[in-house]
């Protein structure tokens, strides 16, 4: 039921692009992405409700493909406060509201 | 600015004893959780609430119970504390149905058990 997100760890330069994955193997209503540094609360970044819907915050955006039950983050330009752990949480249709968040993958943004 | 308080940033408590995390927050929201956070494992949901005296289980009940006789108040009873339960633990709260605009987290109780 855990969403799976790939990869696990990514090591950046200043100014590279990364792409972090959540894949769920059941049908989801929303995703949510969230970031926390080390030692801190997880923050949040965005939700997206439909299917194919896309966000940006900042240089920071997601797309959510419904059918393929999965959902992308993509950070353009990094820069080193992006550094963190970053987690997406699925909502699955069908009512509640409880959402189940995948392991996390740790990014790191080197100078 | 809007804030979910924990009680204790951290906690060291014996093998067999009675603990109580508390959680206080200050946006009027209806929906209270409790998740636990393990390297590796990510946050898994142990408890949530959506009003004053609901309560429901998540996906790793077992060994914890849970009080809400506040709106704002969302305490985590660990009924018999055992070292498996050493971790770091987060609350969140939301806005009711769908988390529209994300959970808002405290920023963790991390206890150890001896």
């Amino acid at each position: 039921q855990q969403p799976v997100q790939s990869p696990q760890a990514v090591i950046l330069r200043e100014g590279e692009d990364a792409v972090i994955n959540c894949s769920s193997s059941k049908a989801l209503y929303s995703v949510h992405w969230y970031r926390q540094k080390h030692g801190e609360a997880p923050v949040f970044l965005m939700i997206l409700l439909k299917g194919g819907e896309q966000k940006g915050h900042e240089k920071i955006s997601a797309s959510f493909n419904e059918k393929k039950q999965q959902s992308s983050l993509y950070l353009t330009a990094s820069q080193l406060s992006y550094s963190g752990t970053y987690f997406c949480g699925t909502e699955m249709g069908g009512g509640g509201f409880k959402t189940i968040f995948g392991a996390g993958t740790r990014l790191f943004v080197k100078a | 600015d809007v804030k979910v308080t924990q009680s204790s940033r951290y906690l060291v408590k014996r093998t067999g004893e009675k603990v109580f995390l508390e959680c206080v927050q200050d946006m009027d929201h209806e929906n209270m959780f409790w998740y636990r956070q393990d390297p590796g494992l990510g946050l898994r949901l142990i408890y949530f609430s959506y009003d004053v005296k609901m309560k429901e289980k998540g996906d790793i009940p077992e060994g914890y119970s849970v009080s809400r006789e506040k709106k704002e108040r969302f305490s985590l009873i660990l009924e018999s504390a055992s070292t498996n339960q050493t971790s770091m633990y987060l609350c969140a709260s939301s806005f009711p149905l769908r988390a529209y605009y994300g959970y808002t987290f405290g920023s963790g109780t991390r206890l150890t058990v001896v």
